[in-house]
């Protein structure tokens, strides 16, 4: 069975800290992404990677960065952390372009 | 936005009943993909259906696609009280998901 994790499931954090998600998948997957999920907006989507020291800009890239320098490993930054980066953050991981697994999310409060 | 959108945005049934979900996006697909959400929980995928495809089967899951009406449902039959979960229907690549239909089975 595919395995992605992500470090934390709950974390609190203080407006202004530089917070690190991070993102382990156990199943060999080119691409990984990472999804930020709100009341009444669903999911949307971050940033992504096909490949190792690759990434895209999703839709809401701004306030986020990412690193990518293992296959397995995802981590999504948040350099300045600001009230409204408080969500649930899931991360997912896929080998194609269809089936994507998730992790089990982070849900981020900031203070 | 290209944004799939999940009809109705919540549902109540009883156990036993059939629950049916609906989805519309915007462009044309190559695949859309129904997943599950437990409540605060990551989302697990369900099924996939092609766009050469009409109908698919899983267990008690019933996906239709009709692209010409750019629309997919979901149904998923004799529900139990285990089914309640939010459910979403995803497009794309990279994959973009709808809202979703918060369906609640009530024992």
């Amino acid at each position: 069975d595919v395995k992605v994790t992500q470090s934390s499931r709950y974390l609190v954090k203080r407006t202004g800290e530089k917070v690190f998600l991070e993102c382990v998948q156990d199943m060999d997957h080119e691409n990984m992404f990472w999804y930020r999920q709100d009341p009444g907006l669903g999911l949307r989507l971050i940033y992504f990677s096909y490949d190792v020291k690759m990434k895209e800009k999703g839709d809401i890239p701004e306030g986020y960065s990412v690193s990518r320098e293992k296959k397995e490993r995802f981590s999504l930054i948040l350099e300045s952390a600001s009230t409204n980066q408080t969500s649930m953050y899931l991360c997912a991981s896929s080998f194609d372009v269809e089936t994507q697994y998730f992790g089990p999310g982070t849900r981020l409060l900031v203070l | 936005s290209q944004q799939g959108e999940e009809d109705p945005q919540a549902l109540s049934i009883q156990e036993g009943e059939n629950a049916t979900m609906n989805c519309s996006y915007k462009t044309s697909i190559n695949n859309l993909q129904w997943y599950r959400q437990n409540s605060g929980r990551g989302l697990v995928h369900l099924i996939l259906i092609r766009s050469n495809e009409r109908e698919k089967h899983s267990g008690r899951l019933r996906v239709t696609l009709d692209t010409s009406k750019k629309s997919s449902s979901l149904l998923i039959t004799a529900s139990r009280a285990a089914d309640t979960a939010s459910y979403f229907c995803a497009t794309y690549t990279p994959l973009v998901f709808g809202k979703g239909t918060r369906l609640s089975v009530i024992a």
